[in-house]
């Protein structure tokens, strides 16, 4: 079974400023999908970055960026200045090629930004 | 677009109640799945489909039943409620099984 490990329940950051949040996961599996959700005190899930296992390059949108260590097993979500709505609880998944779409998430970052 | 959308948002039942949390998505997806998230353990899965008329079990499948007669609906039954299943409940769905999960804004249940 794979197992997603979010290892900073909390984290702050000054606004403008750049912050990673990290993300650690297990499994025996060569081809796979990692992805970052955010979900702010709305509580709505909100996908933020997805990255496939077989392409080397990192995937980014914007402000965000992950630094994807396939060897590693690390998936690391960096955002750059930082912004007031970046507020949220963070939560890195993972799921397996042919697997239904099951994600198996992590227990979630809670990330303030700081005025 | 409507997207994925999950009903009630809030409920309040009593142990040994049934009901059922609706989900219904307009994006002709294959894949819909149920999770519940507690505090501190991120979501967890409880039951998804792969298609009308094919359910399966995830992590947490006890004193949950599902059913998909149709696409577009995949509703979730509690059989009998009980305190541990206080939880927020997300209904998500995909068009395929390795595209990201579109997630409804989740129903609140309070079990006393």
């Amino acid at each position: 079974a794979q197992t997603v490990t979010q290892s900073q329940p909390e984290m702050s950051v000054q606004e403008a400023e750049t912050v990673t949040l990290s993300c650690t996961y297990d499994t025996s599996e060569s081809n796979y999908y990692l992805f970052w959700y955010k979900q702010p005190p709305s509580r709505q899930m909100i996908l933020v970055i997805r990255q496939e296992a077989y392409k080397q390059q990192n995937a980014t949108e914007n402000r965000f960026s992950v630094n994807f260590q396939k060897a590693a097993k690390s998936f690391s979500l960096k955002i750059s200045d930082s912004q007031l709505g970046d507020t949220a609880m963070y939560f890195c998944a993972f799921t397996g090629n042919n697997a239904g779409n099951m994600l198996t998430f992590g227990g979630g970052t809670r990330l303030m930004v700081k005025p | 677009n409507a997207g994925v959308t999950q009903t009630p948002k809030f409920q309040v039942l009593k142990t040994g109640q049934s009901m059922t949390l609706q989900c219904a998505q307009d994006m002709n997806h294959e894949y819909m799945s149920w999770y519940r998230q507690d505090p501190g353990m991120g979501l967890r899965l409880i039951h998804y489909s792969v298609g009308a008329g094919i359910t399966d079990q995830g992590e947490v499948p006890n004193g949950y039943n599902v059913s998909r007669s149709t696409t577009e609906d995949f509703p979730l039954r509690l059989l009998s409620a009980a305190p541990s299943q206080t939880s927020v409940y997300f209904c998500a769905s995909s068009y395929s099984d390795t595209e990201a999960l579109h997630f409804g804004n989740g129903t609140r249940l309070t079990v006393t």
